[in-house]
Order: structure tokens, then C-alpha cells, then sequence
């Protein structure tokens, strides 16, 4: 079964701070790489997603991968306090089946 | 944006009953799944379900669950019965309508289960 890891577990960041969030994944076939965030006590909603190696940047988020490394990352440019939430990676399998890492905790302070 | 419906939003029931919860896909979505999230741990992938059939299932997904979506109707989780360890957040989301790759998962608001 695919693993995914997250790190760091929780992250505190002062406004305008560039922020980034790891994801680690352990099967190399995957195909699809995607960011989430999710607020307290809300439902998860997708922020970004890529499928190739390199780099994808909307607004502040840019997203980075590296298959051959098997990691990917999330970089937030001029962090918010809107941007405060639960950051979860996702990555699949097969065609259409997706597991989770367990989340970064991200705090902007004003 | 497209919307993915649980109902209900809060369940409390006793150890050994059974349990259905909801969920109304994004209408032209061919892929449906339920995630299991425990207070402050990771959500854990439970089943996904295309064409009238499971496509995967984890450890997770006991002999007590199981899934279906009749024609028409909603995409059900029933536990029969249930234990206290089922008590979470379950999550229900939809993708694909068909495409050739990976697509984005859209999620509902979640059914918090309490079992007692």
C-alpha cells in the first residue's frame, strides 16, 4: 500500500514568510501529485496538482516535484492568515485511487 | 464549484447497531469513494467505487462495511455492526468523469459517527 509522509507535523509562520510543506511517497508508479487544504472541521478541498517533474506556480502556491527523489512540496509565497489550515498531500496508485499523508498543521500569525 | 452532499452530519448510535451514512455525488462524477479521519490523524483511504463495483479497498474497510449506490440513489457506507474503533469523521468524495488521467477528488462535509 502506498505510504505517504508529510513533513513538518506543524508550522507557525509570521505574515508575508514563504512557507513549505514536504510530501514523501513510496511507489514510483504514481502518476498524480496533489495539494489540499483543509479547515477545521470542514471538508477537504484541492489547491493544486501536477503530473510531471518540475514546477507548477498559481499566485502565491507553487508546487515542485521530483519523481526520481520521490518527493514533492508546496512552497506558499507572502503567507496569510487566511492560509491557516490543515495542508494535505495526496499522491495515487492507480488511475483513480488517492491516499493521503497525515497533514501539516500551518498557523500564519498576524 | 461542484458540490459533493453527506447527510446525516452528526450520527450517535449505540455498539452493534447498523449505520448508513449518505452521500450525493457530484452529478456527472464515475468515481466515488469514502475516507475514515479520527480526530487529529490521518485520513485513511477506505474504498473507492465505479460502475456498480468496488475498484479497491484497504485494510480498513472491514467485513462489517460495506458499499453501494443504487441507480438513482445515494452512494451508501453501512457499518453492520458497529464497534466503539468506528467512531471518526467519514468522509465521502467523487472524480472523473471519465478522462484519461488522475483527476481531482471533491469532498462533502464529512459524517462525524459516534459510536457508544
Amino acid at each position: 500500500q502506498q505510504k505517504v509522509q508529510q513533513s513538518p507535523e506543524s508550522l507557525i509562520v509570521p505574515e508575508g514568510a514563504m512557507t513549505s510543506l514536504n510530501c514523501t511517497f513510496s511507489d514510483s508508479a504514481s502518476q498524480y501529485f496533489a495539494w489540499y487544504r483543509q479547515h477545521s472541521g470542514k471538508a477537504p478541498k484541492a489547491l493544486m496538482s501536477i503530473f510531471s517533474n518540475g514546477e507548477k506556480e498559481e499566485g502565491r502556491f507553487t508546487i515542485h516535484l521530483n519523481k526520481a527523489s520521490l518527493h514533492f512540496s508546496l512552497h506558499i509565497r507572502d503567507s496569510q492568515p487566511s492560509d491557516s489550515a490543515l495542508y494535505l498531500c495526496a499522491t495515487n496508485t492507480g488511475y483513480q485511487n488517492f491516499y493521503f499523508g497525515k497533514g501539516t498543521s500551518l498557523t500564519v500569525i498576524p | 464549484g461542484p458540490k459533493v452532499l453527506q447527510i446525516p452530519s452528526h450520527q450517535i448510535i449505540d455498539m452493534g447497531q447498523m449505520v448508513t451514512l449518505n452521500c450525493d455525488p457530484v452529478s456527472n462524477h464515475l468515481y466515488f469513494y469514502w475516507y475514515k479521519q479520527i480526530l487529529g490523524q490521518q485520513m485513511e483511504f477506505l474504498v473507492n467505487f465505479y460502475n456498480g463495483k468496488v475498484m479497491e479497498k484497504s485494510k480498513l474497510f472491514k467485513d462489517q462495511f460495506s458499499v453501494e449506490r443504487p441507480d438513482g440513489s445515494y452512494f451508501t457506507l453501512k457499518i453492520q455492526p458497529t464497534a466503539l474503533e468506528d467512531s471518526a469523521v467519514y468522509f465521502c468524495a467523487s472524480s472523473g468523469t471519465g478522462g484519461a488521467s488522475a483527476e481531482t477528488l471533491y469532498f462533502g462535509s464529512g459524517t462525524r459517527l459516534t459510536v457508544l
